[in-house]
């Protein structure tokens, strides 16, 4: 069972080049997210999709564009990556546990993108 | 809107000390209240969350509503509890979105 899986891992990109972070879960769950870690910052929604075929855009959007390929899929592409863009991005998934009915999110590894 | 905010980026204590880590939020009615934990190169994992009122790895949090507090707290530091911490909420308007806090990196010295 493996989870949140997000791949790449780490990405170096020059300023204007274009690349999709790709995420897939195996835990049947409806709700998936990508949010992005800085420094003093916390973690911040970029998008998530609350079901298979939706989409909505979070706290900070611009810059990012999102597919829900299916169930299991979430990508997040950037179409011309800038150096603000430098961060940790963390796809997630989630899903009602049964004996609290409280939404509990499952995380992926992270993938560390710099852009220079 | 809903806020969450951790007013200490870093906190260290020593080894068997007692240790606080705050959180305030903002929401205009019933929130669900999360501690989620990330250690030194693992993932991002639900510590506990104030439904299920338990106690994991020793830390307890209770939800204050008057006070909109959600404090993490442990009796006796343990230097595993090394991490960083983040503070997370979800309402009824949000669905299931979760708005985390700033996150305290907590550092447990021997």
């Amino acid at each position: 069972n493996a989870g949140v899986t997000q791949t790449p891992k780490f990405q170096v990109l020059k300023t204007g080049q274009s690349m999709t972070l790709q995420c897939a879960q195996d835990m049947n769950h409806n709700s998936m997210y990508w949010y992005r870690q800085d420094p003093g910052m916390g973690l911040r929604l970029i998008y998530y999709s609350a079901s298979e075929g939706t989409t909505d855009k979070g706290e900070v959007p611009n810059g990012y564009n999102v597919s829900r390929l299916n169930k299991r899929e979430f990508s997040l592409r950037l179409e011309s990556a800038a150096p603000s863009q430098t961060s940790v991005y963390f796809c997630a998934s989630s899903g009602l546990d049964r004996g609290t009915g409280a939404n509990v999110l499952t995380f992926g590894a992270g993938s560390r993108l710099t852009v220079l | 809107a809903q806020r969450v905010t951790q007013p200490e980026k870093l906190l260290s204590v020593f080894k068997g000390a007692p240790v606080e880590l705050k959180c305030n939020y903002s929401y205009s009615g019933s929130p669900e209240l999360f501690w989620y934990v990330q250690y030194s190169r693992q993932r991002l994992q639900l510590l506990l969350r104030h439904i299920s009122r338990e106690s994991i790895k020793g830390f307890t949090a209770d939800l204050n509503k008057g006070e909109t507090s959600f404090h993490l707290k442990k009796p006796f530091a343990q230097e595993e509890d090394s991490a960083m911490y983040y503070c997370a909420l979800s309402g009824v308007t949000s669905g299931s979105r979760l708005t985390f806090g700033e996150g305290t990196q907590l550092t447990v010295n021997p």
